[in-house]
């Protein structure tokens, strides 16, 4: 079965330090992945997304993602966080008996302190 | 992207009732989908609705408690029936990128309280 892990409930840094939000997904084949940020009281934003192209993604607002196939990880950095990053995150993967259906993690939320 | 207009964005109900949501897109989609967000929770695909075809729903969501209409390539509606409070949650409408290589993109929901 298709699943996708957010290892982390909760993250907290200070501000202009480095975020690492972490997600492992499981999969017999190999989905695309997705960041989404929802901010408090907002929808979803989508921050990057990996669709079997290059293994480095790079998002909106600086972030960026790796893929790792042997580790079947796909964890989301910042180099320097901001205080308006602080919002959850989830992880998303698309389903195997639908491209256009996803599965979405339990979500990180992330705490920027000053 | 497709701008997507949710409303009501927020609302309060008394058990029993049912509301409509209605979800509006700025441009023609072939795919919309709802999803329910419960407090503290990660989102859930409730159904794919596609034009000029019956709502496909996912397990442990039914058509009497969620019927949903998908008149035309620009709009659609989810009507949560018979609320309980278990029904409070966060409800978001997604349509697909249109050129068949994802992403989703997600209008702001909304969020229903039932008392």
């Amino acid at each position: 079965a298709q699943s996708v892990t957010q290892l982390d409930s909760h993250v907290s840094v200070s501000e202009g330090t480095p975020v690492l939000l972490r997600c492992n997904y499981s999969s017999s084949y190999s989905p695309s992945l997705f960041w989404y940020v929802q901010h408090p009281n907002k929808g979803l934003q989508l921050l990057l997304k990996y669709t079997s192209a290059a293994t480095l993604v790079k998002g909106i607002n600086g972030f960026e993602a790796e893929f790792k196939k042997s580790e079947t990880s796909f964890h989301l950095t910042k180099p320097s966080a901001h205080m308006s990053d602080a919002a959850e995150y989830f992880c998303v993967v698309t389903r195997p008996d639908s491209s256009y259906k996803l599965i979405f993690g339990s979500g990180t939320r992330l705490l920027v302190r000053p | 992207s497709a701008v997507i207009s949710q409303k009501p964005s927020r609302d309060i109900c008394q058990r029993g009732t049912s509301l409509t949501i209605q979800c509006q897109v700025d441009s023609q989609v072939t795919m919309m989908f709802w999803y329910r967000q419960q407090p503290g929770q990660s989102l859930t695909l409730i159904a794919t609705a596609n034009q000029g075809s019956e709502a496909t729903y996912e397990s442990g969501f039914v058509i009497d408690k969620f019927p949903i209409s998908r008149p035309n390539l620009t709009f659609s509606t989810l009507t949560v029936s018979n609320m309980s409070p278990e029904d409070s949650s966060i409800y978001l409408c997604s349509v697909d990128s249109g050129d068949g290589n994802q992403p989703q993109h997600f209008g702001d929901g909304t969020r229903l309280s039932i008392l």
